[in-house]
């Protein structure tokens, strides 16, 4: 079945621990994405990737990390997580950045 | 940035049209609209993308003005599955591969 998987779908940690969301996606896609949703302000970009190694930022990086190693994955990074990033996080991908894209599950991220 | 401009909230009965409308008056000239939607607990599932002439696909249809500063999606037949928020989302052009969503609007369905 096609997909995009993330781990872990929950996860409650404290300021400064550090953390890494993984997304993995089976269809072969170029163009991946990280997004937060928080409550009023709908879904922000953190970091995009074209392809393997290539990564930029979207419009809320400040605090994340991400890497394209490989095609299929695209790790989200938090090297000290602090309380204003509580949030839900999905992970995207799509064939090229022109096309649809496929979400993942999301992320429910609380820092104490 | 192109942005959209969106109702907060829209309310439809169960089995007629919904008109779901967004502005986006600096779109330029070769940006594409989408339209995306949120279930509850869900992640966001593509509906339909169009640049310039009208798009039909087996969720909705893509109605796009014709100096493209709007566009509306068209459910034909609502049913309470399709309560959800929809976003209209523009890609911004060539060279920036940034994807932006705004808001949204939140799609009610009265049985």
């Amino acid at each position: 079945e096609a997909q995009v998987t993330q781990n872990p779908r929950y996860l409650i940690t404290v300021t400064g621990k550090k953390l890494t969301v993984t997304c993995s996606q089976n269809m072969n896609h170029e163009y991946m994405s990280w997004y937060r949703q928080d409550p009023g302000l709908g879904l922000r970009q953190i970091y995009y990737s074209m392809n393997v190694e290539v990564t930029d930022k979207g419009d809320v990086p400040e605090g994340y990390k991400v890497s394209r190693k490989e095609k299929r994955n695209f790790p989200l990074i938090l090297e000290s997580p602090s309380p204003n990033q509580t949030s839900l996080y999905f992970c995207a991908s799509s064939l090229a950045v022109y096309n649809e894209q496929f979400f993942g599950p999301g992320t429910r991220l609380t820092v104490l | 940035d192109a942005k959209t401009t969106q109702p907060n909230s829209m309310e439809s009965n169960e089995e007629e049209p919904v008109h779901l409308p967004c502005n986006h008056s600096t779109i330029s000239g070769t940006d594409y609209i989408h339209w995306y939607r949120q279930l509850p607990s869900q992640g966001p599932e593509y509906v339909i993308h169009g640049l310039t002439s009208n798009v039909n696909n087996r969720m909705a249809s893509l109605a796009i003005a014709e100096d493209r500063k709007s566009s509306t999606l068209i459910l034909h037949r609502a049913t309470l599955r399709d309560a959800a928020v929809y976003y209209c989302i523009l890609r911004e052009g060539f060279g920036n591969e940034k994807l932006t969503f705004g808001t949204g609007t939140r799609l009610t369905i009265i049985p």
